[in-house]
């Protein structure tokens, strides 16, 4: 068990739908990341927060948006879902900021994920 | 620009066996590490092992050793003694210190699928 928990572990939804994905970091971090997990793609990074400030973006799509909210809980919103949405997302978390020479050594620790289904 | 090949798409092993999975990396930055994570099919990602570009030693972490060879930008996984546990898919992954996107994502390579024969 990693310490970072993710809900819900499936979501089932159609097209046009929206969903919130939820994580909680392990205890004392900061940073919070998530990931798309796709077939054709792979592990895909999509946008960082840390202590409450969006620190980085990736390939994350505009229907997409996060935040981490004060008590450093972070939420995943996908909006107007397409079939090609359907993927495992990833939550991870670390002590650090991910800036600078340390984020070399700050290790991210993965949530179980949210297997999300668009229909 | 920064990038992980693992050119093995799926391995066998013997149980109690050792097995190494390949990992490669391309970086222009001299700081950088290298992790390394476990999908079993549940689906969960489970860190392993970390190496750093400026480490002298090659990590180890029980049963995972990792054979860094910084000329050849490989960090190939040994795994000793491998359990019917052990079956699951392996990724490598690389965060750079100064990386040109300025984040703290990690790259990850397509993974290798392990299966443990009893």
């Amino acid at each position: 068990d990693s310490g970072v928990t993710q809900t819900p572990k499936h979501l089932i939804t159609a097209t046009g739908q929206r969903v919130t994905l939820r994580c909680s970091p392990r205890s004392g971090d900061l940073s919070v990341y998530w990931y798309q997990q796709s077939l054709d793609q792979g592990l895909q990074f999509l946008i960082q927060y840390y202590n409450g400030e969006e620190r980085a973006k990736g390939n994350i799509l505009e229907r997409f948006s996060a935040q981490q909210f004060p008590d450093l809980h972070s939420e995943l919103n996908l909006s107007s879902l397409e079939l090609g949405d359907s993927a495992l997302y990833f939550c991870a978390s670390s002590v650090g900021s991910g800036a600078g020479a340390a984020r070399v050594t700050d290790t991210q620790y993965f949530g179980p994920g949210t297997r999300l289904t668009v229909l | 620009a920064q990038k992980i090949t693992q050119t093995q798409p799926g391995m066998f092993v013997q149980e109690k066996e050792a097995v190494t999975l390949d990992c490669t990396y391309d970086t222009s930055d001299p700081s950088y590490g290298l992790f390394w994570y476990k999908q079993p099919s549940s689906g969960e990602m489970i860190f392993l092992i970390y190496q750093g570009s400026y480490d002298q030693q090659n990590a180890t972490e029980g049963r995972y050793s990792l054979n860094f060879q910084k000329a050849r930008k490989s960090a190939n996984l040994v795994i000793s003694a491998s359990q019917l546990g052990d079956s699951a898919m392996y990724f490598c992954a690389m965060r750079e210190a100064h990386g040109s996107s300025n984040t703290g994502k990690l790259i990850f390579g397509q993974g290798t699928t392990l299966q443990v024969k009893p």
